[in-house]
């Protein structure tokens, strides 16, 4: 297993541009869980599913925001119509059902010019 | 969501041991207390976490107050690979209450 994998790594866009970003869990994981970062500050959560079904949204995740997880399998993390304030890492992390301890891919870093 | 506190940052020299404090005086009795830690340019990355006893893994130390309102990271002996930001996370264990809700962690810099 080679732990969870998010693609792209990078991502450059102008303003106005939808982006699409992947995460590929760990597998049997059942929990996975966005989480966006902007410099200096940690991590802020911005959705969470168990298996297929989105469970809580943040109120971070505009309507210009979505994400789906078909399956309960991988995940995609949509924004429409990026805006400058965009500009963060996307953090995906996987959980197994006993929550021992959660597992997070290295990131897509967006940037929005 | 339940908080924690911790300072800012802490300084270290190689090779002693790092003592890494945590507050959560409004965790609830189904809180776990869960230590990550991210070094630049990386996510984050589980390091242990604890319920109510001390635990002990490969990577450091869990000591937690008996009232379970604080507890402590111990690293045995820092190097300087272990120079990152480290957050302290309640994370319950029911649904949307799994989520590890982050602060602005303790920076710890580790002197050659």
């Amino acid at each position: 297993d080679t732990g969870v994998s998010q693609d792209p790594r990078h991502k450059i866009t102008k303003r106005g541009q939808n982006v699409t970003f992947r995460c590929d869990p760990i597998s049997e994981h059942n929990r996975l869980y966005w989480y966006r970062q902007t410099l200096g500050q940690g991590p802020e959560f911005l959705t969470y599913f168990q298996n297929e079904a989105q469970l809580e949204k943040s109120r971070l995740l505009s309507d210009r925001f979505s994400a789906e997880r078909p399956k309960g399998s991988f995940s995609t993390l949509e924004i429409q119509r990026t805006e400058q304030g965009d500009s963060a890492m996307y953090l995906c992390a996987s959980s197994p059902p006993s929550l021992t301890e959660a597992f997070f891919g290295q990131g897509t870093r967006l940037t929005v010019v | 969501d339940a908080k924690t506190t911790q300072p800012n940052s802490m300084e270290s020299n190689e090779e002693e041991p790092v003592h890494l404090p945590c507050n959560h005086s409004t965790i609830s009795g189904t809180d776990y207390i869960h230590w990550y830690r991210q070094l630049p340019s990386q996510g984050p990355e589980y390091v242990i976490h604890g319920l109510t006893s001390n635990v002990n893994n490969r990577m450091a130390s869990l000591a937690i107050a008996e009232d379970r309102k604080s507890s402590t990271l111990i690293l045995h002996r820092a190097t300087l690979r272990d120079a990152a930001v480290y957050y302290c996370i309640l994370r319950g264990y029911t649904g949307a209450n799994s989520k590890l809700t982050f602060g602005k962690g303790i920076t710890l810099s580790v002197r050659p």
